[in-house]
């Protein structure tokens, strides 16, 4: 099964810009999907196919993908950014990526 | 706009099943693609299966290959996703979940937490 690899947590100034990495083999060339999760609730999608934001996600997410890595941007960040993230893409099944905790300083 | 409201909470024995129900509003469950995702506590998603509609079957993920049953009911709009045989390791908050496109999920439903302990 197709593997994705994310770091467990990344930390951001309030007000600066997060990176939240997604590593999986030639992943340039498959779809990227990312989801927002708060404590105690459910995941809600803020980024697919690649660089899409769904209606309702505001502008400050936005995403990449090259080569061996996708990246998932929170530009200007908020206390209410503060959240795991999951990267997903479908591979003949769903890999979804082990998470990455943001910290908002 | 699909909306996705799952039953409550359950307490299972070990060695019992579990059946957890996704009630669909907005749409009806024939115009969707349902899957359904776990999440053990402290621990990340963790897909379990889904229907196909390239091909009109219900996919599973090979973990939960025959101890995993996912049905739907299009006359109340209402999917299905009973687990068998049920371990301590099955404590987790299942999400049913419509999936789009090439293989997005939204939305999510809000979660059933499954509790298996004896």
């Amino acid at each position: 099964s197709y593997e994705l690899t994310q770091p467990l947590s990344v930390s951001v100034a309030l007000g600066q810009t997060a990176r939240i990495t997604c590593g999986g083999n030639n992943i340039g060339s498959k779809n990227v999907h990312w989801y927002q999760q708060k404590p105690g609730q459910a995941p809600v999608l803020v980024i697919y196919r690649d660089s899409n934001r769904p209606s309702g996600i505001p502008e400050r997410f936005s995403g990449s993908n090259s080569g061996n890595t996708a990246t998932l941007t929170i530009s200007r960040a908020q206390a209410g950014d503060e959240a795991d993230y999951y990267c997903q893409v479908w591979d003949s099944s769903t890999a979804f990526g082990g998470g990455t905790k943001l910290t908002v300083l | 706009q699909v909306q996705l409201v799952q039953s409550g909470a359950e307490v299972k024995k070990p060695g019992a099943s579990v059946k957890v129900s996704c009630k669909v509003s907005g749409y009806t469950l024939t115009e969707l693609s349902m899957h359904w995702v776990r999440q053990a506590p402290g621990k990340g998603l963790e897909w379990m299966g889904g229907f196909d509609p390239e091909d009109g079957e219900t996919i599973y993920a090979q973990k939960f290959q025959g101890r995993v049953t996912m049905t739907e009911d299009t006359s109340t709009d209402t999917a299905y996703m009973e687990l068998s045989s049920l371990r301590s390791e099955d404590t987790a908050v299942y999400y049913c979940a419509i999936v789009k496109g090439d293989g997005w999920f939204d939305p999510w439903g809000q979660g059933t937490l499954v509790t298996v302990s004896s």
